[in-house]
């Protein structure tokens, strides 16, 4: 099964500030990688897909990148509703798994 | 407007039986794959497995971890996702999504239903 590394663990960052979120895939997966935003107590929600390709409505202050085996995602200008937990998922054959998560708090 | 509603949650003591249910609506439902990931209480999401859409026959796929004991079904008639969970574990308790599966990602999303095993 393919292994997916999120780093860091959990971050804490200010309203304004850009933060910069990574996702390690233990063997390559060309671009087959999502990202999704999940809010306390609410459910998951796609936010880039194809690693780079923003889902619908998603914000351009998000912004997904890499291929093969590192892949990151960039929030320029926090906003307020942008603190929450990220995940990253494969999309390259079965299971997709998901990596461990980035938790996004306010500093 | 895609929805997606799930039930059947509750306790459950470990060795039981569940079966939980996700109602869709606002899309052709046979026309795409439906996954089941669930998420333990302040950890990390866990896809559990699909089942496809009409063109790919409905089979399905499993994760390791629940695989002969989880089993993927669907009423296409009712646009309804099933997950029949057996031989229940304390591990199993979380919150459980079932989501859209398009190609490159889980598009929509429940609001979840939460099971508890316990004795």
């Amino acid at each position: 099964d393919i292994q997916m590394t999120q780093s860091p663990a959990s971050l804490s960052a200010s309203v304004g500030e850009t933060v910069t979120i990574t996702c390690r895939a233990s063997e390559n997966i060309y671009s087959y990688l999502a990202w999704y935003q999940q809010k306390q107590g609410k459910s998951p929600q796609l936010l880039v897909y194809n690693a780079k390709t923003l889902a619908e409505g998603v914000p351009s202050r998000f912004s997904g990148s890499g291929s093969g085996t590192q892949f990151s995602l960039k929030i320029n200008s926090l906003q307020p509703e942008d603190f929450g937990s990220y995940y990253c998922q494969h999309h390259y054959g079965t299971p997709p798994t998901f990596g461990g998560g980035t938790k996004l708090e306010i500093k | 407007e895609v929805k997606l509603v799930e039930s059947g949650g509750g306790l459950v003591q470990p060795g039981g039986s569940l079966r939980l249910s996700c109602a869709t609506s606002g899309f052709t439902f046979t026309d795409y794959y439906m996954s089941w990931v669930r998420q333990p209480p302040g950890k990390a999401l866990e896809w559990l497995g699909f089942i496809r859409n009409k063109a790919n026959g409905y089979t399905t796929e499993y994760s390791a971890s629940v695989k002969g004991r989880f089993t993927i079904s669907r009423d296409n008639s009712q646009s309804i996702l099933y997950l029949q969970m057996n031989t229940l574990r304390a591990e199993d308790s979380a919150t459980y999504y079932c989501a859209r599966d398009k190609y490159y990602g889980l598009d929509y999303w429940g609001q979840g239903t939460t099971l508890t095993v316990s004795s």
